[in-house]
Parts: C-alpha cells; structure tokens; sequence
C-alpha cells in the first residue's frame, strides 16, 4: 500500500551542489508531476509525464531537470541549486482516464544554504 | 492561462459549527475539474472532494460539501460540524479534464484553524 513514494523528506544543499529527489509510484499510473510548494504561493507545476520517456515543462521549470525511464520512477534533479530553490516538493501521479485525482507522496523539504 | 483565486488566507471556525472556504477561477474551457485538498501539518496532501464541471448537482463527501456556480466561476467548500482533526491548509484547485488531471492550477490556499 506504498502509494507514491518520496526520498529523502529533508535535505539541505549549499549553492551550487547538485542532488536528485526521487519519486516512485507503485500503482501503476501514467502520469506523474513535481510540484513546489512555497509560502503564499500554492502548489506550482515544475515538470510532468505523460508516460515513460515522455516528460514536458510546467509553469516553474528553470533549474530542474526529470526523465521517465520506467512507469514507477520520475526522478527530479537539481543540477547547481539555488537558494530560490529552497522549497517544499511533491511528487504525485495518476491514472489516464477522465475523472483521475492526483495521488501525492509526503514531499521534501529541500533548504538551499 | 487559468487561475485560481482563494481570498481568504486565513479562516477560523468553533468546534461543532460550519465554516465556508471560498474559491473563484479563471477559464475559457467547458470541461473541467475542480478539486480541494486538505493539507494537515503532516504536509501529506489529501483529497477532500472533486466536482465536475459538467455536473450541476454539487458534490458532498460526508461533512464537506460544494457550492458549485459554474457561472460565477465559483467553487466554495463548506465544512459542517467541523472538527479539531479539519485544522489544516486548505487548497482548491482547477484541472483542465480530459485526463489533464496532473497538471493541476492551485490557489494560495486557506490555513483553517479550528477552535475547541
């Protein structure tokens, strides 16, 4: 009953270091998001997937790099990290069909220094 | 692009009585979602209830109902009988449909905060 799966739930980074957050999902669906979550702002779009090798842009996607090679894994990168990028993440999928609600993991908080 | 307005940052209810967390959005399309999730200080984020465009009846899951007007681009949450365990960050959301689901529009969210 994993559900969606992130690692690790802290972390704090100095500028400039790189570090992959990682997702997975054991239900099988095919779509899968990372979100940020910062105060006052909500939850924004950084990068989606459609399907396992298949990924494309949200609404916040500077600085962070993904890639689906698998259905369960949707691994979110930071390759020299900001202190604007200190931040909640989510991680969460979904089913292809019509009425399908997005399953969240429990999120890192990621302190950039 | 659409957006999704939640006006009041902060709400405050006494146990047992109902409160209303108010939502407006900005769409062109007809087919769409709209979500609110719960989000306690675990941070775990937790459907509360979906309602679907097209539908007019409003949802209802228990104490949590809708008040759905679709042409005022609204999308209140009411909470009856609310509880200490409702206390939490409360975020409606916008999902364009057609399986676009995933790429959900939130608000800046309502801290509820309920009051023994």
């Amino acid at each position: 009953n994993a559900g969606v799966t992130q690692t690790p739930k802290f972390q704090v980074l100095k500028t400039g270091q790189s570090m992959t957050l990682q997702c997975a999902q054991d239900m099988n669906h095919e779509y899968m998001s990372w979100y940020r979550q910062d105060p006052g702002m909500g939850l924004r779009l950084i990068h989606y997937s459609v399907g396992a090798g298949i990924t494309d842009q949200g609404e916040v996607p500077n600085g962070y790099n993904v890639s689906r090679s698998t259905t369960e894994d949707f691994p979110l990168r930071l390759l020299s990290a900001a202190p604007s990028q200190t931040s909640v993440y989510f991680c969460a999928s979904s089913r292809q069909t019509y009425n399908s609600p997005l399953h969240f993991g429990n999120g890192t908080r990621l302190t950039v220094t | 692009a659409q957006t999704v307005t939640q006006s009041q940052p902060e709400m405050s209810v006494q146990e047992a009585e109902t409160v209303t967390l108010s939502c407006t959005y900005d769409t062109s399309e007809s087919d769409y979602y709209l979500f609110w999730y719960k989000q306690p200080p675990s941070r775990q984020m937790i459907l509360v209830i979906r309602q679907e465009a097209y539908k007019q009846q409003n949802a209802t899951e228990n104490r949590f109902s809708v008040n759905f007007q679709k042409a005022a681009k609204s999308f209140s949450l009411k909470i009856s009988d609310s509880q200490l365990g409702d206390a939490a960050m409360y975020f409606c959301a916008y999902g364009r449909g057609g399986g676009s689901n995933y790429k959900l529009t939130f608000g800046k969210g309502t801290l509820l905060t309920v009051n023994p």
